[in-house]
């Protein structure tokens, strides 16, 4: 059975930094991209950042480009976003995600860490 | 950033209705479209790929159309676990963007 879960979410000052952890099981992590998609409270969904499966090819929004880092460890199954210099915007519910064969959509999502930027 | 507009934003249905909720890219994408169903507290869950390929697992009154610019979600008939919400997404380039969204609702 395929499972991602994310871990390391919480409550932040502005201008603080979190890393957030998402442990996979169930398939071949180090064949497939990774994503990290957010979501704020009541809002739509909006994609943060992806990186390919030998971390080669990694992408960014603009909303989060020089703060916030993707990167992976193949040999422990785990994804990973360190966020710097957090705002306030940048509550949200975080979710990683899996890109299904082909890499064109996510066919699998972890259940979802919140971070919560506030003083 | 190609923008991706859904409507209605949300609609009201009985069980066993026919909804449609339709998705507009800003500019074409091909088939690099993508459905999500999305229930309160919950992750989203991918319904259609690739405009019109129904996910593994995902029941047969779902399906998908389109390609370019214009796209549709089609449920034939309203069952009771698919009041939620539907979010449409492109992955034809980076970023990645979704549509704000229909909230089908009880009428």
């Amino acid at each position: 059975e395929v499972q991602l879960v994310e871990s390391g979410g919480g409550l932040v000052k502005p201008g603080g930094s979190l890393r957030l952890s998402c442990a996979v099981s169930g398939f071949s992590f180090s064949g497939y991209s990774m994503n990290w998609v957010r979501q704020a409270p009541g809002k739509g969904l909006e994609w943060v950042s992806s990186i390919s499966s030998r971390s080669t090819y990694i992408h960014y929004a603009d909303s989060v480009r020089g703060r916030f880092t993707i990167s992976r460890d193949n040999a422990k199954n785990s994804l990973y976003l360190q966020m710097n210099s957090l705002r306030a915007d940048d509550t949200a519910v975080y979710y990683c995600a899996r890109n299904g064969p082909g890499g064109s959509y996510e066919d699998y999502w972890g259940q979802g860490t919140l971070v919560t930027v506030s003083s | 950033d190609i923008q991706m507009t859904q409507f209605p934003s949300s609609l009201s249905a009985f069980v066993g209705e026919r909804v449609t909720v339709t998705c507009r890219a800003s500019q074409t994408i091909n088939n690099y479209l993508n459905w999500y169903q999305q229930k309160p507290g919950k992750a989203p869950k991918l319904l259609i790929y690739a405009a019109s390929s129904l996910q593994s697992g995902v029941p047969s009154r779902f399906s998908g159309s389109g390609s370019g610019t214009d796209f549709t979600l089609t449920i034939s008939s309203l069952h009771p676990e698919d009041f939620a919400i539907y979010y449409c997404q492109q992955t034809y380039n980076t970023p990645r963007t979704f549509g704000q969204g229909t909230k089908v609702e009880f009428k």
